[in-house]
């Protein structure tokens, strides 16, 4: 089955120290990558996304996202947390024509 | 350029009640989708088009049904409405890099 996993519900980190959000999927072909962020309230915003290429793309507000095929994996990291970045994380995988999400992770960061 | 609109943004439904969920997108997407978003378990593809005429089933289809007579326009109809369907429903296009998502439709079934 394909699916798309965030082992992590909830991660805290304090303003300042470098955040990592981890995804994993299980999904066949050559999937795209995206990473979504979406706050209290909110729509889903796009932040990045993985086609093919360089492992390590970057996106929107100092987030980059680190491809590793061998371990299905697909974490978002930013080397210096913010308030403002407190949000709930999506990943998501496309496979064929359909769009498949994780569950999210809650994103706390203390001030 | 308005990109993905959802109406109504709040909506609260009787039992047994049908509605339809409106989205329009101006970008010329292909692809569109309705997902609904629960506590917990993220978001679920409920039905997805991959252009004017053609429909498809997503993961939680059972009550809803969608058309897409024009590349615009993905309403989402809710048949008979149950409590279990009360959610934040979702809808994106797509022209198949990424998403733009609508803001929401926080849909309350009693």
């Amino acid at each position: 089955a394909q699916s798309v996993a965030q082992p992590e519900d909830q991660v805290n980190v304090a303003e300042g120290n470098p955040l990592t959000v981890k995804c994993t999927y299980s999904v066949s072909g050559n999937p795209y990558l995206f990473w979504y962020v979406q706050y209290p309230n909110r729509g889903l915003q796009f932040l990045l996304k993985y086609i093919t290429g360089d492992n390590l793309v970057k996106g929107s507000y100092g987030f980059e996202a680190e491809f590793n095929k061998s371990q299905t994996s697909f974490h978002l990291k930013k080397p210096s947390a913010l308030v403002s970045d407190s949000a709930l994380y999506f990943c998501a995988v496309t496979s064929y024509d359909k769009v498949i999400f994780g569950p999210g992770t809650s994103l706390s960061v203390i001030p | 350029n308005a990109g993905v609109t959802q109406t109504p943004k709040f909506q609260v439904l009787k039992t047994g009640q049908s509605m339809t969920l409106q989205c329009a997108q101006d970008m010329n997407h292909e692809y569109m989708s309705w997902y609904r978003q629960d506590p917990g378990m993220g978001l679920r593809l409920i039905h997805y088009s991959v252009g004017a005429g053609i429909t498809d089933q997503g993961e939680v289809p059972n009550g809803y049904n969608v058309s897409r007579s024009t590349t615009e326009d993905f309403p989402l109809r809710l048949l008979s409405a149950a409590p279990s369907q009360t959610s934040v429903y979702f809808c994106a296009s797509s022209y198949g890099e990424g998403y733009t998502f609508g803001s929401g439709t926080r849909l309350t079934v009693v």
